[in-house]
């Protein structure tokens, strides 16, 4: 099982608050991605990072920002939380051309 | 755009039948990747085909990766309630540290 960890795990916030969620590796990975996933759907490219200081928006951007000063660390921030915002948020890393690893995802609720 | 078409969305099995899903591509692709989610999981990686006709076996899944390397399936014999879940398939995108993912069939087994 790859080394790929995310926190929180579960987050209930109000609409307007400011959240960071986590996404660490202990791989040396360095491409490194955000996806937003509703429940068992199509998995949409939030903002991707090919290393330290390279960071790019993926599809769907979704308000959201990133930073990349560590290789094993990747976290996303939503600066003002909106109900649509509601999704599950899944944090991925690779090397070259292999296969993409996943971690367990952070389930946001906004309220 | 690239584009990875997957189909069916949904695919309703009794315990023992077969399972299919099939994934075309818009462009022609070096390599076509498999991963499976579980409800409530997250994706992980079954296999890469990279060979045109290329066909491999993982005891009950068989990959194929088609002649002009715009096609792809998963085939599952005789499934069993372990097999249920979302199965992708992605292929690499202009970047290739990008993934182009497929919407997904989500195996269902009828009770």
């Amino acid at each position: 099982e790859a080394d790929i960890y995310q926190t929180p795990r579960y987050l209930v916030i109000g609409t307007g608050k400011k959240i960071t969620l986590e996404c660490s590796q202990t791989m040396g990975h360095d491409k490194m991605y955000w996806y937003q996933q509703d429940p068992g759907m199509e998995l949409h490219l939030i903002h991707y990072s090919y290393g330290v200081n390279s960071t790019e928006k993926g599809d769907l951007s979704s308000e959201s920002t990133v930073s990349r000063i560590r290789t094993e660390h990747f976290p996303l921030t939503l600066e003002s939380a909106r109900p649509s915002h509601t999704s599950q948020y899944l944090c991925a890393s690779k090397r070259e051309s292999y296969e993409q690893y996943f971690g367990p995802g952070t389930r946001l609720t906004v309220t | 755009g690239q584009q990875v078409m997957q189909i069916p969305q949904y695919q309703h099995v009794q315990e023992g039948e077969d399972f299919t899903t099939y994934c075309n591509s818009s462009t022609t692709l070096s390599n076509i990747q498999w991963y499976k989610q579980r409800p409530g999981g997250h994706p992980v990686f079954l296999i890469q085909l990279v060979k045109s006709g290329e066909v491999k076996k993982q005891k009950r899944l068989t990959f194929q990766f088609g002649e002009a390397k715009k096609n792809s399936s998963l085939h599952i014999t005789a499934t069993q309630t372990t097999d249920v879940g979302t199965y992708f398939c992605a292929g690499p995108g202009q970047s290739n540290y990008q993934l182009i993912w497929g919407a997904g069939t989500k195996l269902i087994i009828k009770p």
